[in-house]
């Protein structure tokens, strides 16, 4: 596609549900990237994945988030049982290489209630 | 403590008007980034630097990188009501240990252009 999508644009999960959150990338990126975005605050590093390799998983916050992306194409964010602070925006970008700037998509905004 | 600090953190300015954000660190970067973000959105690229004192214009909006490689601002020159909007710098680490693909943001600075 011309740009990365992502859905669904707006969630609203029940303390303790589950979620998954899919980004669609540029066509032909190698590089995928998911960030955390609070309110008021810059995105934070959650993962990083070159094809279908997850190379980095340093910034995801505990055991109950997970990513994937087994194609190396769309990638799936999952948050089990999920909890108040888990409430942000989740953005994921796309990139040719690793070194080039990111194209981000629009986000998923989580509300946990 | 943020590893890159953006300042002001938030801009009210009347159209016209020219202004000066920063972006600081006491580490080196190998690269900086700016983006927009408006409300809604994910943050669009504006411009890359990569060496020292680099000056980069785009339009009415002028980039630079320190010296050293630790700090960039970004003037903008009679802001326009479409101005408005989060501007965002971003860095890869000079010595990141095998991690220069990671891009580290900073909190950002609110700007909003009064008509």
């Amino acid at each position: 596609g011309a740009g990365v999508s992502q859905s669904p644009r707006y969630k609203v999960a029940k303390r303790g549900q589950d979620v998954a959150l899919r980004c669609d990338p540029i066509s032909g990126h190698v590089s995928l990237f998911w960030y955390q975005q609070a309110l008021g605050q810059g995105p934070e590093f959650l993962t990083y994945f070159q094809n279908e390799a997850q190379l980095d998983k340093s910034g995801l916050p505990s055991d109950r988030f997970f990513a994937e992306r087994p194609e190396g194409s769309v990638s799936t964010l999952k948050i089990q049982r999920t909890q108040q602070e888990d409430s942000a925006v989740y953005l994921c970008a796309s990139s040719l290489d690793s070194n080039y700037g990111y194209t981000f998509g629009s986000g998923t905004r989580l509300t946990v209630v | 403590t943020q590893l890159l600090e953006q300042s002001p953190q938030f801009l009210s300015i009347q159209e016209g008007e020219n202004l000066t954000v920063y972006c600081n660190s006491s580490s080196v970067f190998s690269s900086l980034q700016w983006y927009r973000q408006e409300p809604g959105e994910g943050p669009v690229l504006l411009v890359t630097v990569v060496t020292g004192g680099e000056v980069k214009k785009l339009k009415r909006l002028t980039f630079q990188f320190g010296d050293a490689r630790k700090d960039s601002s970004l003037h903008i020159t009679a802001a326009q009501p479409g101005d408005t909007g989060l501007y965002l710098c971003a860095g890869r680490l000079a010595y990141s240990g095998g991690s220069n693909y990671k891009l580290t943001f900073g909190k950002g600075t609110l700007l909003t252009v009064n008509p």
